[in-house]
C-alpha cells in the first residue's frame, strides 16, 4: 500500500530565511507526487508536482520540491521565507494506475518576522 | 473556471442523527474524491469514483457511509447515523485523471453532539 510521511509536525523559520518542509513516500512504481497548503477553514491549495523529467519542480508562490528516487523523498522548498507562507503543508502520492491519493499527516510552518 | 463547489458549509447534529453532503466538481473531470480531514490530521480518503464509478471504497465505513454519483457529475455523501467520532471536515475534490493535480473544495465542517 502507498504512503506518505511528513516527519515533522511543526518547522519555525525566520522570514527571510530558506524553510524546507520534508516528505518521504513509499509507492509501487513510479509516484506521482504533490504538495498542498491549507489555511485556516479553507480548503486545500495545490502547490506543485512531480509527474517526470526533472528532479526540480517549481510550483506557486516561489515553492519548489525536489524529488529523489534513491531516498524515496519530495522535500518542499522556498530560498526565502515569508509570513504568509505561514499555513499547514501536505504532501500527496498516487501512481500511475490512478490510485487512490494519499495524503501525508501535514507539517505546520510558522515564519517568524 | 469555477471551482469544486461544496454545500453545506457547517452542519451541528445530534448523535445517531443523518446528514448528507453534496458537491458538484470541476467540469470534465472524471475523478472525484470524498475525504475526511479530522482535526490536525491529514485528510483520509474515504472514497474515489471514476465517472460515476467506484474505484475505491475501501475505507468507507460502510455500515453507516455511503456516497454516490449519478450520472458522473455531481455527488452526495451521506451518514446515517451519525457517530459523535464523524466530527470532522468533508473535503470533496475533483481531477481530470492520473497524473493531474486534484482541486479541493472548501470542505463541510460537521459536529455531531
Amino acid at each position: 500500500a502507498q504512503s506518505v510521511a511528513q516527519p515533522e509536525d511543526q518547522v519555525n523559520v525566520a522570514e527571510g530565511n530558506p524553510l524546507t518542509v520534508k516528505c518521504t513516500y513509499s509507492v509501487s512504481g513510479n509516484p506521482y507526487l504533490f504538495w498542498y497548503v491549507q489555511y485556516p477553514n479553507r480548503g486545500l491549495q495545490f502547490l506543485l508536482k512531480y509527474i517526470t523529467g526533472d528532479n526540480l519542480v517549481k510550483g506557486s508562490y516561489g515553492f519548489e520540491a525536489e524529488f529523489n528516487k534513491s531516498q524515496t523523498s519530495f522535500h518542499l522548498k522556498k530560498p526565502s521565507a515569508l509570513v504568509s507562507d505561514s499555513a499547514l503543508y501536505f504532501c500527496a502520492v498516487n501512481t500511475r494506475a490512478n490510485t487512490p491519493l494519499v495524503f501525508g499527516k501535514g507539517t505546520r510552518l510558522s515564519v517568524i518576522a | 473556471e469555477a471551482g469544486v463547489a461544496q454545500s453545506p458549509r457547517y452542519k451541528i447534529i445530534e448523535k445517531r442523527q443523518s446528514v448528507a453532503f453534496w458537491c458538484n466538481p470541476i467540469s470534465g473531470h472524471a475523478t472525484l474524491y470524498w475525504y475526511q480531514q479530522i482535526l490536525g490530521q491529514g485528510p483520509k480518503l474515504l472514497i474515489q469514483f471514476q465517472n460515476n464509478g467506484v474505484v475505491d471504497d475501501s475505507q468507507l465505513p460502510k455500515d453507516r457511509f455511503s456516497a454516490e454519483r449519478l450520472k458522473g457529475v455531481d455527488s452526495t455523501l451521506k451518514i446515517q447515523p451519525a457517530k459523535l467520532e464523524d466530527s470532522a471536515v468533508y473535503l470533496c475534490a475533483s481531477n481530470r485523471g492520473t497524473g493531474t493535480a486534484a482541486f479541493f473544495g472548501q470542505g463541510t465542517r460537521l459536529t455531531v453532539v
